[in-house]
């Protein structure tokens, strides 16, 4: 079956820019979580949806935010970037909690400059 | 952020050699644990996890350890191969903290032949 599917995969975006990254979860799955990794702070969790809700929401400026659609495919925004903000996002989906199998996609690697 | 970001350590092996990777986790209330495997370029792909109601794990070369009274984890690889190259990460949940894992610094695993 089709695994987690992050696109775009590479983006350079200006200071001040907003953007939006997506991700496809596994057909099924309902559960789609955002981390973002660098080399300073590894990985850290973002948000998790559910079923089109917010269940979980990691320690990040309101800057950051996501959605998720009825088909289960969610989005991130990051608006007026920082330096800072250059990463690789991950996105993560499960059919349920993480302990019924949490599967990543290849990432979107940002680029701020 | 709420992981810890530090500098990578490295492990060293031969190849075919047994490699342990140790990771110390934070929350005596965290009850699954994975290990990750990312690869350049990749996002974290999933090698085996455990429940905390268990001591060890073994999967296809791989055995994971747990003790809970020391908050530790190990990952133990038999005969490591070229191929097992990469950095390889813990992470922890709370099963009620729904999708949400706390992800450990990392270690990166070069295996010499």
């Amino acid at each position: 079956k089709a695994g987690v599917t992050q696109t775009p995969r590479y983006l350079i975006k200006t200071r001040g820019q907003q953007v939006t990254l997506s991700c496809s979860p596994i057909s099924g799955h309902r559960s789609v979580s955002w981390y973002q990794q660098t080399p300073g702070q590894g990985l850290q969790f973002l948000f998790e949806y559910f079923s089109e809700t917010q269940r979980n929401k990691g320690n990040f400026p309101g800057r950051f935010s996501g959605r998720q659609f009825s088909n289960s495919r969610s989005e991130m925004n990051v608006s007026t970037l920082e330096l800072g903000d250059s990463a690789l996002y991950l996105c993560a989906s499960s059919s349920g909690t993480a302990q019924y199998g949490y599967t990543f996609g290849s990432g979107t690697r940002l680029t701020v400059v | 952020g709420e992981s810890v970001g530090l500098h990578l350590p490295t492990l060293s092996v031969q190849e075919g050699d047994n490699s342990i990777i140790n990771c110390a986790y934070s929350n005596s209330a965290s009850d699954y644990f994975i290990w990750y495997k990312q690869e350049s370029g990749k996002g974290p792909q999933f090698i085996i996890d455990i429940r905390s109601n268990m001591d060890k794990r073994q999967g296809q070369r791989v055995t994971v350890l747990l003790n809970k009274t020391v908050k530790h984890l190990s990952l133990q690889i038999a005969a490591t191969q070229p191929g097992d190259s990469a950095v390889y990460f813990c992470a922890e949940s709370f099963s009620g903290g729904y999708n949400k894992l706390i992800f450990g610094a990392g270690t990166r695993l070069a295996v010499h032949p």
